[in-house]
């Protein structure tokens, strides 16, 4: 079957930096992507990884290594803002988005 | 950026009304859309899949009279829940796919159904 493992949840402290981690187990793969969600509204892109390595944005940065079906998100400089949650989601074969949980980051001041 | 608007942002019926939600990719041509349902505090979840001038495919234990879709358009997909319950609701959240940007989804607002 398909799967996506992500923490449930993870608190950090503002100014600091936090990492997030999925795992992933599908049929193809075709890219990776973490969205940002706050509660109440549609997730927000944040990154698309298709090749190994780490790719930076700001103050977000992704990486994926394809071989160990893994993947971290990288968030810098803690803002009381960036308190989301945030979704991990692999594209199979059929170009189907498949869906991790997400993982509920809390900011701490 | 591409931008998908949703319509309504939200609504309350009565059990039993049919309610109509809209989903619009504004600046560019969807070929494909996705509609999800989100119930709280947990990941989203596909309802079906829905290309321009076909039929939608939904996914195991979505029942597709009860969830109706047309994707008339490139660019409008409307989800109709029909003879709706309180158990239908939840955030239902349409998303539009384009190409041309890494197969990547731009999501709608979503829409929040409650059903008394």
């Amino acid at each position: 079957g398909q799967n996506i493992d992500q923490p449930t949840e993870m608190t950090a402290t503002e100014g600091a930096i936090v990492q997030i981690n999925c795992t992933y187990q599908t049929s193809g793969f075709n890219g990776l992507f973490w969205y940002q969600q706050h509660a109440g509204e549609a997730p927000t892109f944040l990154s698309y990884n298709v090749l190994d390595g780490l790719e930076e944005k700001g103050r977000f940065s992704s990486f994926l290594s394809r071989s160990k079906g893994y993947s971290y998100l990288l968030l810098k400089e803690l803002q009381m803002k960036d308190s989301a949650s945030y979704l991990c989601a692999v594209m199979d074969s059929n170009y189907q988005l498949i869906w991790g949980a997400g993982t509920k980051l809390i900011i701490k001041p | 950026g591409a931008v998908v608007s949703q319509h309504p942002s939200r609504v309350i019926c009565k059990s039993g009304t049919s309610v109509k939600i809209e989903c619009r990719s504004l600046d560019f041509q969807a070929t494909t859309m996705f509609w999800y349902r989100q119930f709280p505090k947990q990941s989203l979840m596909l309802m079906a899949t829905s290309n321009e001038g076909s039929k939608a495919t939904y996914e195991q234990g979505v029942e597709k009279d009860k969830f109706l879709i047309n994707h008339a358009s490139l660019t409008l997909s409307t989800l109709t829940v029909t003879s709706a319950h309180p158990e239908d609701s939840s955030f239902y959240i349409c998303s539009a796919r384009w190409v041309k940007i890494d197969n990547e989804q731009f999501f709608g607002p979503g829409t929040r159904l409650t059903v008394l």
